[in-house]
């Protein structure tokens, strides 16, 4: 499976937009970039996709590079409610596996 | 809607001993899958399944079996519990690999 790297950590402030960065150089033409968040004591939440365009939806946008080996989560507005750990993962819908594997996040500290 | 429940929330287990975690889901999912998180740790899957009477293994599937006999239901089974099998285990569903995944809130299991 492709692999994915992000910070082991970022800060933010409340109010302020939040871009969380995420490497996939081994990304290949039919892998997806999912983000889900993890809350604290809580299950992943789903967050956005994308696979070529710039994506967005009431949660976040999503950008994504020209050459698809980069992408950022854009929180527009960060809230006290946005700390969590965010997971940025490839799913590969062209084979037969579209599992999602999870690395270990970026953990998102939210300041007042 | 429900959505995924998980049942019990939490466990504690003496080694070498079974028992089942249940997992349901009222959205009509095919998808359905184990994982299980360890401290500090992302998500690892153990089983998973794209519908009633089919079912595989993840990355971490020794020490487990699983089951799919309805579309709703998806169980767990630790046949003989061991220390190492203390984690936190999500359920997840979605409507097929490919669609966003929606996470139970969890079974926090202790094996002493």
């Amino acid at each position: 499976d492709a692999k994915t790297t992000q910070p082991n950590s970022m800060e933010s402030n409340e109010e302020e937009p939040v871009h969380l960065p995420c490497n996939h150089s081994t990304i290949s033409g039919t892998d997806y970039i999912h983000w889900y968040r993890q809350l604290p004591s809580q299950g992943p939440e789903y967050v956005i996709h994308g696979l070529t365009s710039n994506v967005n939806n009431r949660m976040a946008s999503l950008a994504i590079a020209e050459d698809r080996k980069s992408s950022t989560l854009i929180l527009h507005r960060a809230t006290l409610r946005d700390a969590a750990v965010y997971y940025c993962i490839l799913r590969d819908t062209g084979g037969s596996q579209g599992n999602l594997i999870f690395g270990k996040g970026t953990k998102l500290s939210v300041k007042p | 809607n429900a959505g995924v429940t998980q049942t019990p929330k939490f466990q504690v287990l003496k080694t070498g001993q079974s028992m089942t975690l249940q997992c349901a889901q009222d959205m009509n999912h095919e998808y359905m899958s184990w994982y299980r998180q360890d401290p500090g740790m992302g998500l690892r899957l153990i089983h998973y399944s794209v519908g009633a009477g089919i079912t595989d293994q993840g990355e971490v599937p020794n020490g487990y079996n699983v089951s799919r006999s309805t579309t709703e239901d998806f169980p767990l089974r630790l046949l003989s519990a061991a220390p190492s099998q203390t984690s936190v285990y999500f359920c997840a569903s979605s409507r097929s690999r490919v669609y966003e995944q929606y996470f139970g809130p969890g079974t926090r299991l202790t094996v002493t």
